[in-house]
């Protein structure tokens, strides 16, 4: 059974440039989940969708945005990048809804800000 | 505001030295806590849910425990290969998976 898979794993952008990053969920799994990591802030919530819908968003800027398709794959895009996005953003599906059933993540997309 | 705190933030053992690793949280309306691994440059890996007070799950060197208060990962015995990072998550009643810093351990031959 194939798991979460993010693309690309590694960008580099520059400053003001936008970027969309791709998560296939494990065939089945409904939910979609997004995180940034940094070694300062850990990994932070920023936002859920749930067949097709946003069900949960974390407390960052409107420059994140995200949406699902039919298929329960999702995107995510960053507008206007800054150095400080700079980060490992993963991406974790579930079978339902996420409050009800544990996470299994991919390996993450490496994004560099220059 | 929902918190979870890990400690300690490193630990380094000797392979066979058992220990433990902590998860405190401050949290509205738990309805779960999670324990992942995770590895360099790698996503987190899902290790256990655990949804009330008294419950305990096991997985080969590894035993997780909750309280109302805190979670415990106890790792028996541990080899080189337990070395990463495990990170503890809790849900709380909106819904959103809140992550402590984790924990970095090594396991020394």
């Amino acid at each position: 059974k194939a798991g979460v898979t993010q693309t690309p794993r590694y960008l580099i952008k520059t400053r003001g440039q936008q970027v969309t990053l791709s998560c296939s969920p494990i065939s089945g799994h409904r939910s979609v989940s997004w995180y940034q990591q940094t070694p300062g802030q850990g990994l932070q919530f920023l936002f859920e969708y749930f067949s097709e819908t946003q069900r949960n968003k974390g407390n960052f800027p409107g420059r994140f945005s995200g949406r699902q398709f039919s298929n329960s794959r999702s995107e995510m895009n960053v507008s206007t990048l800054e150095l400080g996005d700079s980060a490992l953003y993963l991406c974790a599906s579930s079978l339902n809804a996420f409050g009800n059933t544990e996470a299994f993540f991919g390996q993450g997309t490496r994004l560099t800000v220059v | 505001e929902d918190q979870v705190t890990q400690s300690p933030e490193a630990l380094r053992l000797q392979e066979g030295e058992s220990s433990s690793l902590n998860c405190s949280y401050t949290v509205s309306g738990l309805r779960g806590l999670f324990w992942y691994r995770q590895d360099p440059g790698k996503g987190p890996e899902f290790l256990f849910t655990l949804y009330s007070a008294g419950e305990e799950k096991e997985k080969e060197r590894l035993k997780a425990t909750l309280t109302k208060k805190e979670s415990f990962l106890h790792i028996t015995a541990p080899k080189p290969e337990d070395s990463a990072t495990y990170l503890c998550a809790v849900i709380d009643n909106t819904d959103k998976l809140i992550f402590g810093t984790g924990t970095r351990l090594q396991v020394f031959p």
